[in-house]
């Protein structure tokens, strides 16, 4: 079955660049999408087809997706932005990373 | 607005049954394949089913296969799931959740989640 692999977690300064990567075998050739979830909540779109934003989602949240690594990029990171995320993709069922706790220091 | 309004949670005992349901609202229900999402305290998202608009496509995580049945009645926009012979690693909060179809497309929006407990 297919696997995405997701770094546990990932620190950023306020106002830094984040970087969330997920791993898969030719994942550049599948859509990618990124949920984020908040403590308590439930997930939520940010981005999706690789780097296609939902309505309501600020322009520092954008995704690339290239060979075996597809990445989150959340620009400006800002207090709110802390939450886990999660990469998905579809491979004749559908497929989560096991997610990323970004922390904004 | 779209709301997914998971219902049916509880406290089980292994072994036994439990049924799920998600009533949707704000938008076309025929036309979205609908899925089942759970994630266990402290941990990832699972995907654990989904169904197409017409319910003529099916699928199920190898974890749930032969245990669980999802089913929808567009009639009453509805989404269910049978959960049986439950077991403690099915313990999770259970999402419903929209996509266009049973493919590459993302989930668009998500319910709060009914929470299953498995214990006896």
């Amino acid at each position: 079955s297919y696997v995405l692999t997701q770094p546990p977690s990932v620190s950023v300064a306020p106002g830094q660049t984040a970087r969330i990567t997920c791993g898969g075998n030719n994942i550049g050739s599948k859509s990618v999408h990124w949920y984020q979830q908040k403590p308590g909540q439930a997930p939520v779109l940010v981005v999706y087809d690789d780097s296609d934003r939902p309505s309501g989602i600020p322009e520092r949240f954008s995704g690339s997706n290239s060979g075996n690594t597809a990445t989150l990029t959340i620009s400006r990171v800002e207090a709110g932005d802390e939450a886990d995320y999660y990469c998905q993709v579809w491979d004749s069922r559908v497929v989560f990373g096991g997610g990323t706790k970004l922390t904004v220091l | 607005e779209v709301q997914l309004v998971e219902s049916g949670g509880g406290l089980v005992q292994p072994g036994r049954s439990l049924r799920l349901s998600c009533a949707a609202s704000g938008f076309t229900f025929d036309d979205y394949a609908m899925h089942w999402v759970r994630q266990a305290p402290g941990k990832g998202l699972e995907w654990v089913s989904g169904i197409s608009w017409n319910s003529g496509s099916i699928g199920y995580a190898d974890s749930v296969k032969g245990r669980f049945t999802i089913s929808r009645d567009n009639a009453k926009n509805s989404l269910y799931l049978q959960m049986n012979s439950l077991r403690a690693e099915d313990t999770a909060l259970y999402y419903c959740a929209k996509t266009v179809d049973l493919s590459h497309h993302p989930f668009d929006y998500w319910g709060q989640g009914t929470l299953v407990t498995v214990s006896s």
